[in-house]
Formats: structure tokens, C-alpha cells, sequence
């Protein structure tokens, strides 16, 4: 079955350290999203992408980066990572319309990130 | 600002009662409006969508209803089961931006026996 795996589910890490989350989906889906999920802010648009070697800003873009080398991935990097980046990371993929007319994303798992 | 809103934090309703989640929005570019139930330590799940163009859309136990006039949209669940507790999000999007969603804060249900 076609699926989108995370990895890893959980990282602890240190101020400053650079970090990489990944993303893989077997869906050949072109569009690939992260998020980030905060108490208290729903999930937040990180960054995304429409298609292998396009990249866009999100919402809270700001010490992420992505980049996209072929349509099954999207690996997520903190350069430089703060405690204001622990959170849960969320990636998602979609290439699929509900009944709606509206764009449907499947998640993956999540990665639960701390800065310590 | 916040252009999702789910003004209600957590909710707890009895098994078989009717669960009511709502959500307000500000921009009225939004075409598209979904809703996702997440369990914990698992990602959100794709549950019932609605075009702006329909005012209610069903699905089984799950109808959402359309106020665009008044910026709302709410989540029915009838009967309720307990194993519709989880986390509620509310998500919108514009058609011309692609896969782009903007979710509210979330509404922890819990549906108690």
C-alpha cells in the first residue's frame, strides 16, 4: 500500500545543532507540505512543495529549509535549531480531491522534536 | 492573525448525544473547508469537506453546515461514540493555492460512555 513515513518519530537534540526530518511518500504525489502542531496554533504551514526542485514558503518559514531532488521526498532541515522549534512536525502529501472539489492531504505520523 | 478560528478548546458530550464542533473563519477566499480528526501520536485524518458553493454536506454520522454569510462552518456528529475522541481541526483553502491548507487551533472531543 501506498503510504508517507516520517523519521524519526522522536528526536531530542541541542540548541544550535542542525537537525534533518524526513519525508518519503509512495503515493507520487507532486505536492508535498510540512507543518508544525503547537498547542494552542493548530497546525502551521512550515514549507512546500508543488513538484521535484520547486520549494515554497509557509506561514512560519523562519529557520527551515526544504528542498526537493526527486517527488518521493521532502526532507526537512533546521539549521541552526532553537528551543522555540520543539514542537511536532508533521508532513503531508496530496495529489487527490474529495467529492467537494477540495484538495485532500494524508499525513504521516509526525516527528516529535525537542530543543533542549 | 488568525484566519481559522476554533474558539472552543475541548468539548464532552454522552455516548449517542449530539457532538457540535465549530469553527469561524475570516477571509473570504476560502473555497474549500475540511475537517480532520487526529488521535494521539498519529496524524491527522482526512473526515468531511465542504465547496462553498453547498451549505451542508453529509457523510453517515458526520454532516458539516456552511454560514458563509456569517463566516461559519460547524461539524455534526450524531450519534456520538467514544471512538470519535480525538483532536478536531477545521481547515481552509483557496482554490488557487493548491494543497494549501490553514487549520484552526483544534477541538479536543471526548465522547464519554
Amino acid at each position: 500500500d501506498a503510504e508517507i513515513t516520517q523519521s524519526p518519530r522522536h528526536k531530542i537534540t541541542e540548541t544550535g545543532r542542525q537537525v534533518t526530518l524526513a519525508c518519503h511518500q509512495t503515493w507520487n504525489h507532486n505536492n508535498m507540505f510540512w507543518y508544525r502542531q503547537d498547542l494552542g496554533h493548530g497546525l502551521r504551514l512550515i514549507h512546500y512543495s508543488y513538484g521535484v526542485h520547486d520549494t515554497n514558503k509557509g506561514e512560519v518559514s523562519d529557520g527551515y529549509s526544504v528542498s526537493r531532488s526527486n517527488t518521493e521526498d521532502l526532507p526537512l532541515t533546521l539549521e541552526s535549531a532553537a528551543s522555540s522549534q520543539t514542537s511536532v512536525y508533521f508532513c503531508a502529501s496530496s495529489d487527490s480531491w474529495d467529492v467537494s472539489g477540495a484538495n485532500v492531504l494524508t499525513f504521516g505520523a509526525g516527528s516529535r522534536l525537542t530543543v533542549l | 492573525d488568525q484566519q481559522v478560528k476554533q474558539n472552543s478548546p475541548s468539548l464532552s458530550v454522552q455516548e449517542g448525544r449530539i457532538s457540535i464542533l465549530n469553527c469561524d473563519y475570516t477571509n473570504s477566499m476560502f473555497d474549500y473547508f475540511l475537517w480532520y480528526k487526529k488521535y494521539p501520536a498519529e496524524g491527522p485524518t482526512f473526515l468531511i469537506s465542504i465547496s462553498s458553493i453547498k451549505d451542508k454536506n453529509e457523510d453517515g454520522r458526520f454532516t458539516v453546515f456552511l454560514n458563509k454569510s456569517a463566516k461559519h462552518l460547524s461539524l455534526h456528529i450524531v450519534p456520538s461514540q467514544p471512538g470519535d475522541s480525538a483532536v478536531y481541526f477545521c481547515a481552509a483553502s483557496a482554490a488557487s493555492n493548491t494543497g494549501k491548507l490553514i487549520f484552526g487551533q483544534g477541538t479536543t472531543l471526548q465522547v464519554k460512555p
